[in-house]
């Protein structure tokens, strides 16, 4: 079966420390990968999103980077993280290309103190 | 002008009741359009995607897309407590996808 996981779950950093935020995903080859942000009582933000190894798309300029250094795994990082970082970042995988079936993982909840 | 508009809410029915969720948007390009649902501290979870206009229906509940209105809709029927979250809409223009802000729901028994 297909599954997407994501972690850590929970973490509280210090402004200016860096960040990795992984996510991977069984049972598919190739899958578009996607890194979105959620704002407490606001709707899903898309930060980055990748077709394939290497291949990465930046929605939003920010202190964020994605890479994609295997065909089933995304990382989400920054160098310095800023108070502004804070939010539940959620890494998403496309099934098949022409559908909008997009699986959520479970979700980082990311705060920066 | 946002890309998909949907009222936050929140939305309080009693059990039993039928929920109507709507959302807008304005590029019509978007051909696929999604409803999520998502519980307090969890991922979004997939409920439905339709692909154009029309109607499809899963159980309780019911898409329609009307792209000459830009305008969606989900239905639930018979609606229960454990139905209490909040709905997003979303759509998709070649590989991006477009979410609303989210419908927070309750059911109250």
């Amino acid at each position: 079966s297909q599954t997407i996981h994501q972690w850590p779950a929970t973490l509280v950093q210090p402004v200016g420390s860096p960040l990795s935020l992984e996510c991977t995903v069984e049972g598919t080859s190739n899958p578009n990968l996607y890194w979105y942000r959620q704002a407490a009582g606001r709707g899903l933000q898309l930060l980055f999103y990748s077709v394939g190894i290497g291949q990465i798309s930046s929605e939003v300029p920010q202190n964020l980077s994605a890479s994609r250094p295997q065909d089933r795994q995304f990382i989400l990082s920054s160098k310095k993280l800023l108070l502004s970082d804070s939010g539940f970042y959620l890494c998403a995988w496309l099934r098949l290309a022409n559908t909008g079936e997009l699986f959520f993982g479970e979700g980082s909840r990311l705060t920066v103190l | 002008q946002k890309e998909v508009e949907q009222d936050p809410g929140p939305l309080s029915v009693p059990e039993g009741a039928i929920v109507s969720l709507n959302c807008t948007y304005s590029n019509s390009a978007f051909q696929y359009f999604m409803w999520y649902r998502q519980y307090s501290r969890k991922g979004p979870e997939l409920l439905m995607y339709t692909y154009s206009s029309g109607n499809k229906e899963d159980g309780r509940f019911t898409a329609q897309v009307d792209k000459s209105s830009k305008y969606i809709s989900l239905f639930i029927r018979d609606s229960q407590p454990s139905d209490s979250a909040t709905y997003l809409c979303a759509m998709k223009n070649f590989n991006k996808f477009y979410f609303g802000s989210g419908t927070k729901l309750n059911v109250k028994p």
